[in-house]
């Protein structure tokens, strides 16, 4: 079976530059959820969706991240403009039924903003 | 925000033997599930263990184990025969109908 499926693997960008991640969750997999990962601040929880309606942004950093789920295969993280200090790695992640269940990971997005 | 509390940044353990990795979780939900991911150098997230709160007895996954105390909020982690392998990142988790919030991460290195 195909886990969570995140593209770009690697990015670098300039600054000031649009960056959009795109992730594809675990067929028949109901909640999905986009973290970011730093040295400094560990494994953040930015977004979460469940049935493809965002249930909580409180993590996301603010206006410059946009996050949307238009169907149940696919989502996008946006960031517009891009700054250097969104350097991290992006997790996708997707369970079946909520956060109280196992989330399984994609592989990540290692984004570099220079 | 309700969180998770790992407070042993870095261990090392000598391979074959046995270490514990400490958690402690702030929750305010009567149902909940903890977890424990293994995330080694090449960044992948990889579920080791699962526990749901409801459930006294301690979960088990072949050479690891939890000791569970929900009175005390405690959640730790035992590896035994510890083997090169499992040298990663260890994160603990708190997962409840709401969200699902991580621990900073243990470093673990288990040295020949």
């Amino acid at each position: 079976d195909a886990g969570v499926i995140q593209s770009p693997r690697h990015e670098v960008t300039e600054m000031g530059q649009e960056v959009t991640l795109r992730c594809k969750p675990i067929s028949g997999h109901n909640s999905l959820f986009w973290y970011r990962q730093t040295m400094m601040r560990g494994l953040e929880l930015l977004i979460y969706f469940n049935n493809n309606v965002p249930i909580d942004d409180s993590g996301m950093p603010e206006d410059r991240f946009s996050a949307k789920m238009p169907n149940a295969s696919f989502s996008t993280l946006k960031i517009q403009p891009s700054e250097p200090r969104d350097s991290a790695v992006y997790f996708c992640a997707s369970s079946l039924g909520g956060p109280g269940n196992t989330i399984y990971f994609g592989e990540g997005s290692w984004l570099t903003v220079v | 925000a309700q969180t998770v509390t790992q407070s042993q940044p870095e261990m090392s353990v000598q391979e074959a033997e046995t270490v514990t990795l400490s958690c402690t979780y702030d929750t305010s939900e009567s149902n909940y599930y903890l977890f424990w991911y293994k995330q080694p150098p090449s960044r992948q997230m990889i579920l080791v263990i699962r526990q749901e709160a409801y459930k006294q007895q301690n979960a088990t996954e072949n050479r690891f184990s939890v000791n569970f105390q929900k009175a005390a909020k405690s959640f730790s982690l035992k590896i035994s025969d510890s083997q090169l392998g499992d040298t990663a990142m260890y994160f603990c988790a708190r997962g409840n109908n709401n969200d699902m919030r991580f621990g900073a991460g243990t470093r673990l290195t288990v040295k020949p």
